[in-house]
């Protein structure tokens, strides 16, 4: 079955500093990987994705994310935070099978240090 | 363009009440879906659509209903609620199958 899993809940950086959000999946064959992003009190907005090829992705907001198959992880990164970064942030993978799932993490919420 | 757009923002109800949540979306994208959000457990679907006229259970289905009689209308329904259907709702629609979901600004549902 589908898994998603973030490792850590919360993550505190300073402003300026670069950003590391682990996420690993769990699906037989090639997944659809998504990462998503929720301010306080809002929806979820489409940060990437990745369907096929470059397995290095770049998303909005200056945000990237690598598609690693041998490590089953798909983790989003960015070089330097802004204080405008603080949110939580969401990993999921799509099913394939026919549900049309989006299967989502736990979520890691980021707090950064001024 | 509202993109997708959700009624109410918040509610509380009795337990054992019924309510009915709206979701409308103006992009024309023939799937839709109502999740739930509770802290730690990230989003679960409960009920999603193909298109109009169509609906499917998600992971989580047991004690809800949905209707999408028309393409942009996606309704979730709590006929008997209870405490444990306490939670934030969000809808999301997509173009096609497993490509980018737009979502709601969520439903605040407390029941007490």
């Amino acid at each position: 079955a589908q898994s998603v899993t973030q490792p850590d809940i919360h993550i505190t950086v300073s402003e300026g500093a670069s950003l590391e959000l682990r996420c690993n999946y769990s699906y037989g064959a090639t997944p659809y990987l998504f990462w998503y992003v929720q301010s306080p009190g809002q929806g979820l907005q489409l940060l990437l994705k990745y369907f096929s090829g470059d397995t290095l992705v770049q998303g909005i907001k200056g945000f990237e994310a690598e598609f690693k198959r041998s490590q089953s992880s798909f983790n989003l990164r960015k070089p330097s935070v802004h204080w405008s970064d603080a949110a939580e942030y969401f990993c999921a993978v799509g099913d394939q099978t026919g549900a049309n799932n989006l299967f989502f993490g736990t979520g890691t919420r980021l707090t950064v240090i001024p | 363009n509202a993109g997708v757009t959700q009624t109410p923002k918040f509610r509380v109800l009795k337990t054992g009440q019924s309510m009915t949540l709206l979701c409308a979306q103006d992009m024309n994208h023939e799937y839709m879906y109502w999740y739930r959000q509770d802290p730690g457990m990230g989003l679960r679907l409960i009920h999603y659509s193909v298109g109009e006229g169509t609906t499917a259970k998600g992971e989580v289905p047991d004690g809800y209903n949905v209707s999408r009689l028309k393409k942009q209308n996606f309704l979730l329904g709590l006929e008997s609620a209870a405490p444990s259907q306490t939670s934030v709702y969000f809808c999301a629609s997509s173009y096609l199958q497993l490509y980018e979901q737009y979502f709601g600004p969520g439903t605040r549902l407390t029941v007490t």
